[in-house]
């Protein structure tokens, strides 16, 4: 079984300051953890992803994350917040253990506001 | 090229009526699957398909019904559409291997039934 939590629902921060959207999981297995992001009326775009190589992983637009065993989180960060990140974001994981296409959980997503 | 692509976007039905999404991907995947967005932006999987055999079916009504004619494709046909069923509805592609299964999702189609 796997699981996906996402702390938080809303993130406001102001346009220059840095970004943090914390994500926990939950595997039986080895996991591979996803960071997708969904702009308003917009599909879903992979961010980066996860999957057992380096533990900081970094992605598009300047975001990157760290899976944290000890922890089971894969927070979402990035130094400096711009405009156009304004967008719900969606912490995902995949267990690899499976026989078959077990599908991606997804978590809650967060809200990310960005102020001018 | 577009990836995945699912038609149409947007879909505006009575309730009672019997619709159908299609989606197709040109990425030589093997799974594809269907995900129901609900209004709270939260995002559930429905089905999968692999190599056109459904190996996920999670609880969801039997008014839905995936149907997938070839690896390329897998549809979602809806019948008796209720209120309910207003969400938006993705497609998704996997290449299934055992280092990752990154997914390709289509760009959504917006069901809304009044």
């Amino acid at each position: 079984a796997q699981s996906v939590t996402q702390l938080d629902s809303h993130v406001s921060v102001s346009e220059g300051t840095p970004v943090l959207l914390r994500c926990n999981y939950s595997s039986s297995y080895s996991p591979s953890l996803f960071w997708y992001v969904q702009h308003p009326n917009k599909g879903l775009q992979l961010l980066l992803k996860y999957t057992s190589a380096a533990t900081l992983v970094k992605g598009i637009n300047g975001f990157e994350a760290e899976f944290k065993k000890s922890e089971t989180s894969f927070h979402l960060t990035k130094p400096s917040a711009h405009m156009s990140d304004a967008a719900e974001y969606f912490c995902v994981v995949s267990d690899r253990a499976g026989g078959g296409a077990d599908g991606l959980t997804f978590g809650k997503g967060t809200h990310l506001i960005i102020q001018p | 090229d577009t990836a995945v692509s699912q038609t149409p976007k947007y879909l505006v039905t009575q309730m009672g009526n019997d619709k159908s999404i299609k989606c197709e991907q040109n990425l030589g995947h093997d799974t594809m699957y269907w995900y129901k967005q609900d209004s709270k932006k939260f995002l559930k999987i429905m089905f999968s398909y692999n190599n056109k055999e459904l190996i996920i079916n999670e609880t969801v009504p039997n008014r839905f019904s995936p149907k997938s004619p070839d690896k390329a494709h897998l549809n979602l046909h809806i019948n008796s559409l209720e209120l309910g069923d207003s969400a938006v509805y993705f497609c998704a592609s996997t290449v299934r291997d055992h280092m990752n299964t990154e997914a390709f999702f289509g760009q959504g189609t917006r069901l809304t039934v009044v």
